[in-house]
């Protein structure tokens, strides 16, 4: 069975600066995918990142990078230059087996200007 | 591309009556497609998982009679909420999976139920 765990309910971010949101997961998978989605209050799903299981280098897109430590079980998300359209809620997610995905609870960060 | 609408964006329905929600893969070919479902301040909930041309898997403790799925063609499933209730209030949110991509799903906007 998958598990996804996002311990943060909420985090705060001074504009401008870097924040990680956490993510820990479970799978017996030898192979699997992590995401990261944002979801604004509009609803819509926006993906950001992923990081494939057998990926040797952790996966960045512009100001988000994700910090992979397979042997830790985590794939925390990495915001950098914070800007106050990032607030919204965070979701971790991990696709495996059967391909649909599992999400964590999520966090709500809150960009402070 | 990889672009996935939901239709209707919100609805709102008297208790006892079905809505239908439509979900499309505009620019590709979905052989798979996902309900979710994500009650207020919470996380993304699997339904039911819905292969072209064959029977939907509903998830344990999803009612597939209550929960219509249908995905008749490679870009159109549609969910129905039949004898709606209040408590199926919720927001539902479809993803697309092309072809034999195992990981790549493209979400819809959602559609925001409310059930009066």
């Amino acid at each position: 069975a998958q598990k996804i765990t996002q311990t943060q309910p909420g985090m705060f971010v001074q504009e401008k600066e870097a924040v990680t949101l956490d993510c820990t997961y479970d799978t017996s998978d030898p192979s699997y995918g992590l995401f990261w989605y944002k979801q604004p209050s509009s609803g819509e799903m926006i993906f950001l990142i992923y990081q494939g299981s057998y990926d040797q280098q952790n996966a960045t897109e512009g100001r988000y990078s994700l910090n992979f430590q397979k042997a830790r079980k985590s794939a925390n998300l990495v915001i950098s230059a914070s800007q106050l359209g990032d607030s919204a809620m965070y979701f971790c997610a991990m696709g495996a087996g059967a391909n649909n995905l599992f999400f964590g609870t999520g966090t709500r960060l809150t960009v402070i200007p | 591309g990889a672009v996935v609408s939901q239709h209707p964006s919100w609805v709102i329905c008297k208790s006892g009556t079905s809505v239908k929600i439509e979900c499309r893969s505009l620019d590709f070919q979905a052989t798979t497609m996902f309900w979710y479902r994500q009650f207020p301040k919470q996380s993304l909930m699997l339904m039911a998982t819905s292969n072209e041309g064959s029977k939907a898997t509903y998830e344990q403790g999803v009612e597939k009679d209550k929960f219509l799925i249908n995905h008749a063609s490679l870009t159109l499933s549609t969910l129905t909420v039949t004898s709606a209730h209040p408590e199926d209030s919720s927001f539902y949110i479809c993803s697309a999976r092309e072809g034999n991509k195992p990981y790549e799903q493209y979400f819809g906007p959602g559609t925001r139920l409310t059930v009066t």
